[in-house]
């Protein structure tokens, strides 16, 4: 238990569907992180959120949504997605993201998109 | 190439085997860490290392910051420590680069 959940673990959504993953952590942390990892491939980052201000976007699509509410909540909102997008999404936080502190991982949303 | 380059990609030893996995970069870094992720997916940080040596249990992570490379070895390993192992890097200079991953090491421990 990292202090870091994320809900739903697994999501099946057609191409059509809207979705919202959820990233929650009880850490007192600053900063939050979305990373996709695809089969056989490096873990990627996808956004990073501090202080509840986005200050990374990687070139991600714009199907990819994301929404900090509060430095506790981080949304990874889904639309019109394409099946190359099932993977591992993974949501991290850590202290502040200036300092070279530890990650800490939640669980990860296990998604398929037919 | 990659920026951070793990070897060996797969390993498979024996229960209670000295297991070493290698990790080199090749840019500035603040900080490496080692990652744990088990089947299910979900990761666990192990180590963040700056310099020098840390030691957990059965877990051991060196780094040396002039040959830019670090080592995660595991003693008297166990099926339970068979898991896929990240190695991921801080770039050196701050910013919201978050970490930059190898693509793991899967190490599979046989009774």
């Amino acid at each position: 238990e990292t202090g870091v959940t994320q809900t739903p673990r697994h999501l099946v959504m057609g191409m059509t569907n809207k979705k919202s993953l959820k990233c929650e952590q009880h850490l007192g942390h600053n900063a939050m992180y979305w990373y996709k990892q695809s089969a056989k491939k490096p873990l990627e980052l996808m956004f990073v959120y501090n202080f509840k201000e986005q200050t990374e976007n990687n070139s991600v699509p714009s199907r990819f949504s994301p929404e900090c509410p509060n430095s506790s909540h981080l949304f990874l909102h889904l639309h019109t997605l394409q099946p190359e997008d099932s993977a591992l999404y993974l949501c991290a936080s850590s202290q502040d993201f200036r300092l070279p502190e530890t990650q800490y991982f939640g669980p990860g949303t296990r998604l398929l998109v037919l | 190439k990659n920026e951070v380059e793990q070897s060996p990609q797969n390993l498979t030893a024996q229960e209670g085997e000295f297991i070493t996995i290698n990790c080199s970069y090749s840019v500035g870094i603040s900080a490496l860490h080692w990652l744990q992720q088990h089947p299910g997916g979900g990761i666990v940080s192990l180590f963040m290392l700056s310099s020098g040596k840390k030691k957990h249990g059965r877990l051991i992570a060196t780094i040396n910051i002039q040959e830019k490379h670090s080592s995660l070895h595991i003693t008297a390993s166990h099926p339970r420590d068979s898991a896929v192992y990240i190695c991921a890097v801080e770039r050196s200079g701050g910013g919201a680069d978050g970490l930059t991953f190898g693509k793991g090491t899967h190490l599979i421990i046989q009774p």
